[in-house]
């Protein structure tokens, strides 16, 4: 059965550095979601990409958050630099279509710890 | 769903037993879906079930139905004949306005053998 990838699921890292996260989504899924989710909450949408387009971003902090999706397929979460709150669960999630009758399919998960 | 609110953060249920987890929501759309994940841990996040408002007939899959109370504005899971591999953290979950899907807090379920 077709499965969202994700790497690493574990990642420990000092603050002030940088981290990336990486994300195969199922093959043919034309959009793909990155959440992030702090223990105990539920995810909240950081971006979403339609193939390689960034659909919705708003909730990005982009002063030291980047994302993308070269060539609409894998993809990239990348935070320069980190800090102690982003601590949490990374998780990408992808659907073939866009739509608000559409079930997302999630991978594993990364989890950020920053110390 | 502009909110999702689910007020019950933990529950637990005795194995065979039955069990609901509540979800209320906000959203001024006329039509929308809802859905219920479920989270087991350390493993990926699933759809349990789906229902669309427009349809009266709440959904059900295998032991797993939902109570949708459209005008309340409120949208329960039940699970029947509780296993322990339904422990885990449920979500309740909708599509706002711009095609974001809205979580809740969650409920962690723990069944007991």
């Amino acid at each position: 059965e077709a499965e969202v990838a994700q790497s690493p699921r574990y990642k420990i890292t000092e603050k002030s550095q940088a981290v990336a996260f990486w994300c195969d989504p199922i093959s043919g899924h034309a959009t793909l979601y990155w959440y992030r989710q702090i223990l105990g909450q539920g995810p909240e949408l950081l971006v979403q990409f339609q193939d390689e387009s960034v659909v919705d971003d708003s909730q990005l902090p982009k002063d030291r958050f980047s994302a993308e999706r070269l060539k609409g397929v894998d993809s990239t979460l990348k935070i320069q630099p980190a800090e102690l709150g982003d601590s949490a669960m990374y998780l990408c999630a992808s659907s073939p279509l866009s739509g608000i009758y559409n079930e997302q399919f999630f991978g594993p998960g990364t989890r950020l710890t920053v110390l | 769903a502009q909110t999702v609110t689910q007020s019950q953060p933990e529950m637990s249920v005795q194995e065979a037993e039955t069990v609901t987890l509540s979800c209320t929501y906000d959203t001024s759309e006329n039509n929308y879906y809802l859905f219920w994940y479920k989270q087991p841990p350390s493993r990926q996040m699933i759809l349990v079930i789906r229902q669309e408002a427009y349809k009266q007939q709440n959904a059900t899959e295998n032991r797993f139905s939902v109570n949708f109370q459209k005008a309340a504005k409120s949208f329960s899971l039940k699970i029947s004949d509780s296993q322990l591999g339904d422990t885990a953290m449920y979500f309740c979950a909708g599509y706002n306005a711009g095609n974001m899907l809205t979580f809740g807090g969650g409920t962690r379920l723990m069944v007991k053998p």
